[in-house]
């Protein structure tokens, strides 16, 4: 079964430290989709950064970075030199196979970035 | 304007009323999603639509009825809804429905059933 699994329901960091939000999956498909969205307390889903199967390099955008490690299955969100703006949810999620419409989601890490 | 755009953004409704939230989207994209999000819970798919024919539905309940006259617009109808109703309802779209094309969100509905 498809499953995406985030183990912090909260993390504290300070500011302009480095933080790792812990992501692993579960699919029997060879090829999928990898994704992770910040949800401030206005609601909205914001789409942070991609990282398909058969990428050989991690994804990067700014201050994100995904670490892909397929073996163990796992896609964690690195987020560095923290910004009082990156308190929110985070949530990682998973497009399995890859040309399915369905997005399944974990439930998400809290994250809060304190002075 | 830009992005996804939901309204009403919060909406308060009895068990007999009717209501519609309403979602559009100015990104060009073709597919168009309805998502729920209850506290605790991860997100869950209600609909999909892909050039504004339905091509999902993940056993929702009959009262809720999704609506897309364009690829721009997609609506959600509402009636005698359920207390364990009440969540955050999430608009969202995409460029296609390939596995890199990521969806791209609005602020959400929050909907509260009396």
């Amino acid at each position: 079964a498809q499953k995406i699994t985030q183990t912090q329901p909260g993390m504290f960091v300070q500011e302009k430290e480095a933080v790792t939000l812990d992501c692993t999956y579960d699919t029997s498909d060879q090829s999928y989709g990898l994704f992770w969205y910040k949800q401030p307390s206005s609601g909205e889903m914001i789409f942070l950064i991609y990282q398909g199967s058969y990428d050989e390099q991690n994804a990067t955008e700014g201050r994100y970075s995904l670490n892909f490690q397929k073996a163990r299955k796992s896609a964690n969100l690195v987020i560095s030199a923290s910004q009082l703006g990156d308190s929110a949810m985070y949530f990682c999620a998973m497009r399995a196979p890859y040309n399915t419409d369905k997005l399944i989601f974990g439930t998400g890490t809290r994250l809060q970035v304190f002075p | 304007e830009t992005g996804v755009t939901q309204t009403p953004r919060h909406l308060v409704m009895g068990m007999t009323n009717k209501k519609s939230l309403k979602c559009e989207q100015h990104l060009g994209h073709n597919a168009m999603y309805w998502y729920k999000q209850s506290a605790k819970k991860p997100l869950e798919l209600m609909f999909v639509y892909s050039l504004e024919e339905r091509v999902e539905n993940n056993s929702v309940p009959s009262r809720f009825s999704p609506e897309c006259p364009n690829s721009s617009h997609l609506f959600l109808h509402l009636h005698t809804l359920q207390p364990e109703d009440s969540a955050l309802y999430l608009c969202a779209s995409s460029q296609g429905r390939e596995g890199y094309q990521p969806q791209h969100f609005g602020d959400g509905t929050r909907l509260s059933i009396l």
